[in-house]
């Protein structure tokens, strides 16, 4: 599998602040994915990217993949409280091998 | 769509007893299965592997005997622990990977709501 790293590993913001997440990894990664899991909740797949450099959005979300397709993030703008939860990274999946997740990371959105 | 179940979603045993827990897969074909285990506040750890029809992929470190995984469907994958002890206590989560016409592709993996084991 691909072996990767997330930080940090818990992020409280105020409501409104902005918050980033780091994925990264020591080999040239096939993909990345990105998943949520609300408190209590199960992991829901967000987006993946495969291709060097690209960036997606969806609404407040912006996912990056770096150009060597070794680091990956996701950054909020204007977090809202309904962005609590744990944020993984994830590379892999049947086309590339087994699906590894990072060590995800806690957000907590104070009001 | 691409929506997965798991069943149940809790439960509480006694030690030594054996829980199945069930993974289908709603409104799709699941050509692969995985189960994770996950600890409180830790990312998921992949199991195993089920792809129908064939003996599950095992994890290293995860006893083949102790978890044992049928997939007897497209649709359907088990997971049963067997002589269950406390230290198997955590959430058992499976997702189901396969072509479902949405956005993910076929790399996607859909997960299930999870199932919270206790063992006393």
């Amino acid at each position: 599998g691909q072996q990767v790293m997330q930080i940090p590993q818990y992020q409280h913001v105020q409501e409104g602040e902005d918050f980033t997440t780091y994925c990264n990894s020591s080999t040239t990664l096939s993909n990345i994915q990105w998943y949520k899991q609300r408190p209590g909740g199960h992991p829901v797949f967000l987006i993946q990217l495969v291709k060097s450099g690209e960036v997606k959005k969806q609404k407040r979300l912006t996912f990056q993949f770096g150009e060597a397709k070794k680091n990956s993030s996701l950054h909020i703008t204007a977090t809202q409280t309904t962005d609590v939860g744990t944020y993984f990274c994830a590379s892999g999946g049947t086309s590339y091998g087994k699906l590894t997740f990072g060590q995800g990371t806690i957000l907590t959105v104070h009001p | 769509g691409a929506v997965v179940s798991q069943h149940p979603s809790w439960v509480i045993c006694k030690s030594g007893t054996s829980v199945k827990i069930e993974c289908r897969s709603l409104d799709f074909q699941a050509t692969t299965m995985f189960w994770y285990r996950q600890f409180p506040k830790q990312s998921l750890m992949l199991m195993a592997t089920s792809n129908e029809g064939s003996k599950a992929t095992y994890e290293q470190g995860v006893e083949k005997d102790k978890f044992l995984i049928n997939h007897a469907s497209l649709t359907l994958s088990t997971l049963t622990v067997t002589s269950a002890h406390p230290e198997d206590s955590s959430f058992y989560i499976c997702s189901a990977e396969g072509f479902t016409g949405t956005s993910g592709g076929t790399d996607t993996q859909y997960f299930g709501p999870g199932t919270r084991l206790t063992v006393l």
